[in-house]
C-alpha cells in the first residue's frame, strides 16, 4: 500500500535550517511528484511547493523563494524539504503528499496520499 | 491570506445536508480544477472530491462537489457526527504554476 512516512518533529532556533524527510513506499517512486504543504496553528493549508522525482524538477511558492530547496534520493525513495532562516512564523505542521496529475492536462495536480505530518517549533 | 475563500465555519444538524462553497478566480477555479479534502487537525489530509465532483475511491456518494465559473461547493448529505472537521478547496494558479488552498471551513454537527 501506498505509504510516504516522514520524518519525526523538530525544535529549532530562529534562524536555523530544518530538513524534514518523507519516505514513499508503495508505489512507483519516480513516476509521482511531491509537493509540500504546512499548516501554522490556527492557519489554514499552504502549498509550499514541489519536486518531481524523476528529473528533480522544482516549483517554489513566491513566499518561499530563496530559502527553500526540495531535493530525492531514488534509491532511497525519499524526498527531503530543507527550509532555512526560520522565523517565528515558520512554527508550523509540515506535511508531503504524492501528486496525481489531473487527466489530459500538464502541470494541474491533487493529492491523493499525505505523510503523518512533521511538527516544527521555532523558539529561542 | 488564502487565495481561495471559504466561510470559517458552517453547521448543520445529524442527517441535514450542508454546502460549503469555495471562491477563487479566473486564475485559479475559473481555468482550473477543484479538490475537495477534509482534515482532522493532528492527522494527515484526506482527498474527498479530485477534478471538480469525482469521488476518490471509498468516498461514500454523501459527499458530492460541482463547479461554476470561479466557485465550487462541496456537499454533504446525511450528515454524521463523524464528518465534523475542517474542509478545504484546493485549485492550482495555471499562470504561476503553484498551488492554493481555501483558508479551511470547520464543519460543526450539532
Amino acid at each position: 500500500q501506498v505509504q510516504l512516512v516522514q520524518s519525526g518533529d523538530e525544535v529549532k532556533g530562529p534562524g536555523a535550517s530544518v530538513t524534514i524527510s518523507c519516505k514513499a513506499s508503495g508505489y512507483t517512486f519516480v513516476n509521482y511528484g511531491i509537493t509540500w504543504v504546512r499548516q501554522a496553528p490556527g492557519q489554514g493549508l499552504q502549498w509550499m511547493g514541489r519536486i518531481s522525482p524523476f528529473n528533480g524538477n522544482t516549483n517554489y511558492a513566491q513566499n518561499f523563494q530563496g530559502r527553500i530547496t526540495m531535493t530525492t534520493h531514488t534509491s532511497t525513495t525519499t524526498v527531503y524539504m530543507n527550509l532555512r532562516s526560520l522565523r517565528s512564523d515558520d512554527r508550523a505542521v509540515y506535511y508531503c503528499a504524492r501528486e496525481i496529475a489531473v487527466t489530459g492536462t500538464v502541470g494541474i495536480y491533487f493529492f491523493d496520499y499525505w505523510g503523518q505530518g512533521t511538527r516544527v517549533t521555532v523558539s529561542s | 491570506q488564502s487565495v481561495l475563500t471559504q466561510p470559517p465555519s458552517v453547521s448543520a444538524a445529524p442527517g441535514q445536508t450542508v454546502t460549503i462553497p469555495c471562491s477563487g478566480s479566473s486564475s485559479n477555479i475559473g481555468s482550473d480544477y477543484v479538490f475537495w479534502y477534509r482534515h482532522l487537525p493532528g492527522t494527515a489530509p484526506k482527498l474527498l472530491i479530485y477534478e471538480n465532483n469525482k469521488r476518490p475511491s471509498g468516498i461514500p456518494d454523501r459527499f458530492s462537489g460541482s463547479k461554476s465559473g470561479a466557485s465550487a461547493t462541496l456537499g454533504i448529505s446525511g450528515l454524521q457526527t463523524e464528518d465534523e472537521a475542517d474542509y478545504y478547496c484546493g485549485s492550482w494558479d495555471t499562470s504561476l504554476s503553484v498551488g492554493v488552498f481555501g483558508g479551511g471551513t470547520r464543519l460543526t454537527v450539532l
